[in-house]
Protein backbone atom coordinates (compact mmCIF):
# COMPACT_ATOMS: atom_id res chain seq x y z
CA UNK A 1 0.00 0.00 0.00
CA UNK A 2 2.16 3.08 -1.53
CA UNK A 3 1.64 6.08 0.47
CA UNK A 4 2.12 9.69 -1.54
CA UNK A 5 5.08 9.52 -4.51
CA UNK A 6 6.20 12.43 -5.30
CA UNK A 7 8.93 12.56 -8.03
CA UNK A 8 11.41 13.94 -8.56
CA UNK A 9 13.11 13.71 -5.35
CA UNK A 10 15.12 16.70 -6.58
CA UNK A 11 15.06 19.03 -9.49
CA UNK A 12 17.78 21.31 -10.28
CA UNK A 13 16.64 24.50 -13.11
CA UNK A 14 18.49 27.63 -14.80
CA UNK A 15 16.23 30.64 -14.02
CA UNK A 16 13.94 30.71 -16.91
CA UNK A 17 13.24 26.92 -17.16
CA UNK A 18 10.56 25.02 -16.13
CA UNK A 19 9.83 23.01 -13.44
CA UNK A 20 7.36 20.11 -13.15
CA UNK A 21 6.77 18.56 -10.10
CA UNK A 22 4.36 15.37 -9.89
CA UNK A 23 2.48 13.67 -7.40
CA UNK A 24 0.68 10.45 -6.83
CA UNK A 25 -1.90 10.42 -4.18
CA UNK A 26 -2.27 7.16 -2.09
CA UNK A 27 -4.54 4.95 -3.70
CA UNK A 28 -8.51 5.39 -2.86
CA UNK A 29 -7.81 8.58 -2.52
CA UNK A 30 -9.17 11.78 -4.65
CA UNK A 31 -8.09 15.18 -2.79
CA UNK A 32 -4.52 16.43 -3.34
CA UNK A 33 -3.01 19.23 -1.32
CA UNK A 34 0.53 21.37 -2.01
CA UNK A 35 2.07 23.01 0.24
CA UNK A 36 5.55 25.08 -0.27
CA UNK A 37 8.53 24.79 2.53
CA UNK A 38 10.94 27.50 2.98
CA UNK A 39 13.66 26.84 4.87
CA UNK A 40 13.16 27.39 8.76
CA UNK A 41 9.50 28.18 7.35
CA UNK A 42 6.33 26.86 7.95
CA UNK A 43 4.36 25.05 4.98
CA UNK A 44 2.39 27.22 3.19
CA UNK A 45 -0.35 25.76 1.47
CA UNK A 46 -0.39 26.54 -2.71
CA UNK A 47 -3.64 24.54 -3.80
CA UNK A 48 -6.03 22.25 -3.06
CA UNK A 49 -7.62 20.01 -5.79
CA UNK A 50 -9.57 17.08 -6.67
CA UNK A 51 -10.11 15.40 -9.84
CA UNK A 52 -10.26 17.55 -12.97
CA UNK A 53 -11.00 20.06 -10.45
CA UNK A 54 -9.16 23.10 -8.68
CA UNK A 55 -11.02 23.86 -5.58
CA UNK A 56 -8.63 26.11 -4.12
CA UNK A 57 -5.69 27.79 -5.06
CA UNK A 58 -5.57 31.34 -3.02
CA UNK A 59 -1.83 29.89 -2.39
CA UNK A 60 -0.90 29.87 -5.39
CA UNK A 61 0.61 32.94 -7.22
CA UNK A 62 -1.55 34.21 -10.34
CA UNK A 63 1.53 34.49 -12.76
CA UNK A 64 4.11 31.35 -13.74
CA UNK A 65 2.43 28.52 -11.13
CA UNK A 66 -0.48 25.81 -12.26
CA UNK A 67 -1.66 22.75 -11.00
CA UNK A 68 -3.96 20.05 -12.48
CA UNK A 69 -5.38 16.68 -11.23
CA UNK A 70 -5.97 15.08 -14.70
CA UNK A 71 -8.64 12.38 -14.64
CA UNK A 72 -5.80 9.45 -15.04
CA UNK A 73 -2.34 10.00 -14.05
CA UNK A 74 -0.64 12.30 -11.08
CA UNK A 75 -1.36 15.87 -10.13
CA UNK A 76 1.47 18.13 -11.85
CA UNK A 77 2.49 21.11 -10.44
CA UNK A 78 3.92 23.50 -12.98
CA UNK A 79 5.99 26.48 -12.50
CA UNK A 80 7.33 28.32 -15.98
CA UNK A 81 10.68 30.35 -15.74
CA UNK A 82 11.26 29.89 -12.50
CA UNK A 83 13.64 32.22 -10.46
CA UNK A 84 16.22 31.54 -7.50
CA UNK A 85 13.07 32.73 -4.79
CA UNK A 86 11.15 29.48 -6.07
CA UNK A 87 13.61 27.41 -4.60
CA UNK A 88 12.07 25.17 -1.96
CA UNK A 89 10.35 22.03 -0.76
CA UNK A 90 7.45 21.15 -2.53
CA UNK A 91 5.20 19.15 -0.67
CA UNK A 92 1.73 17.03 -1.61
CA UNK A 93 -0.54 16.01 0.49
CA UNK A 94 -3.54 13.47 -0.27
CA UNK A 95 -6.72 12.60 1.93
CA UNK A 96 -9.66 10.34 1.01
CA UNK A 97 -12.27 12.97 1.66
CA UNK A 98 -11.82 17.18 1.70
CA UNK A 99 -13.69 16.93 5.44
CA UNK A 100 -12.45 19.02 8.04
CA UNK A 101 -11.28 16.06 10.03
CA UNK A 102 -9.74 13.74 7.17
CA UNK A 103 -5.73 12.94 8.08
CA UNK A 104 -3.38 13.99 5.03
CA UNK A 105 -0.36 11.94 4.12
CA UNK A 106 2.12 13.65 2.89
CA UNK A 107 5.22 13.01 0.25
CA UNK A 108 8.72 13.32 0.77
CA UNK A 109 8.39 16.15 -1.30
CA UNK A 110 10.26 17.74 -4.35
CA UNK A 111 13.44 19.68 -3.40
CA UNK A 112 13.50 22.73 -5.91
CA UNK A 113 17.13 24.67 -6.80
CA UNK A 114 17.11 27.55 -9.29
CA UNK A 115 20.54 28.31 -10.16
CA UNK B 1 -4.63 36.66 10.73
CA UNK B 2 -4.32 33.09 11.41
CA UNK B 3 -1.28 32.16 13.25
CA UNK B 4 0.16 29.45 14.80
CA UNK B 5 3.03 29.84 17.33
CA UNK B 6 5.24 26.80 19.09
CA UNK B 7 7.83 26.98 21.38
CA UNK B 8 10.96 26.49 21.82
CA UNK B 9 12.36 27.18 18.50
CA UNK B 10 14.49 24.33 18.86
CA UNK B 11 15.38 21.79 21.85
CA UNK B 12 17.67 19.24 23.18
CA UNK B 13 17.44 16.54 25.94
CA UNK B 14 18.86 13.46 27.11
CA UNK B 15 18.35 9.97 25.09
CA UNK B 16 15.20 8.45 27.92
CA UNK B 17 14.06 11.78 29.34
CA UNK B 18 10.47 13.34 28.69
CA UNK B 19 9.50 16.71 27.36
CA UNK B 20 7.02 19.02 26.73
CA UNK B 21 6.12 21.36 23.11
CA UNK B 22 3.94 23.75 23.24
CA UNK B 23 2.17 25.69 20.46
CA UNK B 24 -0.49 28.52 20.66
CA UNK B 25 -2.67 29.15 17.60
CA UNK B 26 -5.13 32.32 16.86
CA UNK B 27 -7.11 30.91 14.16
CA UNK B 28 -10.88 30.90 14.12
CA UNK B 29 -13.06 29.62 13.36
CA UNK B 30 -11.47 26.55 14.96
CA UNK B 31 -12.12 22.97 13.57
CA UNK B 32 -9.30 20.64 14.77
CA UNK B 33 -5.70 20.33 15.94
CA UNK B 34 -2.84 18.25 14.32
CA UNK B 35 0.44 17.24 15.41
CA UNK B 36 3.12 16.12 12.64
CA UNK B 37 6.31 14.55 12.82
CA UNK B 38 8.87 15.95 9.95
CA UNK B 39 12.04 13.86 10.21
CA UNK B 40 14.47 15.64 7.82
CA UNK B 41 14.28 15.34 4.03
CA UNK B 42 10.65 13.58 4.38
CA UNK B 43 7.50 14.56 4.85
CA UNK B 44 5.40 15.18 7.50
CA UNK B 45 3.96 12.12 9.51
CA UNK B 46 0.75 12.53 11.09
CA UNK B 47 0.64 11.62 15.14
CA UNK B 48 -2.61 12.95 16.50
CA UNK B 49 -5.50 14.75 15.48
CA UNK B 50 -7.90 16.63 17.85
CA UNK B 51 -10.86 18.61 17.57
CA UNK B 52 -12.98 20.80 19.89
CA UNK B 53 -14.48 18.80 21.93
CA UNK B 54 -11.07 16.30 23.00
CA UNK B 55 -8.72 17.73 25.46
CA UNK B 56 -6.08 14.61 25.13
CA UNK B 57 -5.58 12.11 22.47
CA UNK B 58 -2.01 9.77 23.25
CA UNK B 59 -0.15 8.03 20.35
CA UNK B 60 2.22 5.43 22.20
CA UNK B 61 4.51 7.33 23.76
CA UNK B 62 3.21 10.89 22.55
CA UNK B 63 0.64 12.78 24.32
CA UNK B 64 -0.98 15.91 22.79
CA UNK B 65 -3.32 18.24 24.72
CA UNK B 66 -5.59 20.84 23.66
CA UNK B 67 -7.32 24.01 25.94
CA UNK B 68 -10.02 25.48 23.13
CA UNK B 69 -10.41 28.43 25.76
CA UNK B 70 -7.08 29.65 26.03
CA UNK B 71 -6.27 28.47 22.48
CA UNK B 72 -3.29 26.65 23.98
CA UNK B 73 -1.78 22.58 23.06
CA UNK B 74 1.06 20.98 24.17
CA UNK B 75 2.84 17.63 22.68
CA UNK B 76 4.60 15.40 25.44
CA UNK B 77 7.11 12.55 24.36
CA UNK B 78 7.82 10.21 27.14
CA UNK B 79 11.03 8.44 27.54
CA UNK B 80 12.10 9.81 24.77
CA UNK B 81 14.48 7.50 21.68
CA UNK B 82 17.02 8.79 19.34
CA UNK B 83 14.29 8.36 16.74
CA UNK B 84 12.10 10.97 17.93
CA UNK B 85 14.83 13.96 17.06
CA UNK B 86 12.53 15.59 14.12
CA UNK B 87 10.40 18.73 13.76
CA UNK B 88 7.44 18.79 15.46
CA UNK B 89 4.55 20.98 13.75
CA UNK B 90 1.36 22.42 15.53
CA UNK B 91 -1.34 22.78 12.61
CA UNK B 92 -4.59 24.44 13.45
CA UNK B 93 -7.75 23.42 10.87
CA UNK B 94 -10.43 26.29 10.45
CA UNK B 95 -13.31 25.34 7.97
CA UNK B 96 -16.07 27.96 7.02
CA UNK B 97 -18.53 26.81 5.40
CA UNK B 98 -16.68 23.36 4.27
CA UNK B 99 -13.66 25.16 2.81
CA UNK B 100 -10.87 23.87 5.31
CA UNK B 101 -7.92 25.92 5.52
CA UNK B 102 -4.63 24.67 7.78
CA UNK B 103 -2.25 26.65 9.16
CA UNK B 104 1.27 25.39 10.09
CA UNK B 105 3.33 26.59 12.92
CA UNK B 106 7.00 26.71 12.00
CA UNK B 107 8.43 23.94 14.32
CA UNK B 108 10.05 22.51 16.99
CA UNK B 109 13.13 21.39 16.34
CA UNK B 110 13.86 18.65 18.51
CA UNK B 111 17.32 16.66 19.12
CA UNK B 112 17.72 13.26 21.42
CA UNK B 113 21.40 13.13 21.91
CA UNK B 114 22.46 9.68 23.36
Amino acid sequence: NAGVMQNPRHLVRRRGQEARLRCSPMKGHSHVYWYRQLPEEGLKFMVYLQKENIIDESGMPKERFSAEFPKEGPSILRIQQVVRGDSAAYFCASSPAGGSNSPLHFGNGTRLTVT
Amino acid sequence: KNQVEQSPQSLIILEGKNCTLQCNYTVSPFSNLRWYKQDTGRGPVSLTIMTFSENTKSNGRYTATLDADTKQSSLHITASQLSDSASYICVVSSANFGNEKLTFGTGTRLTIIP
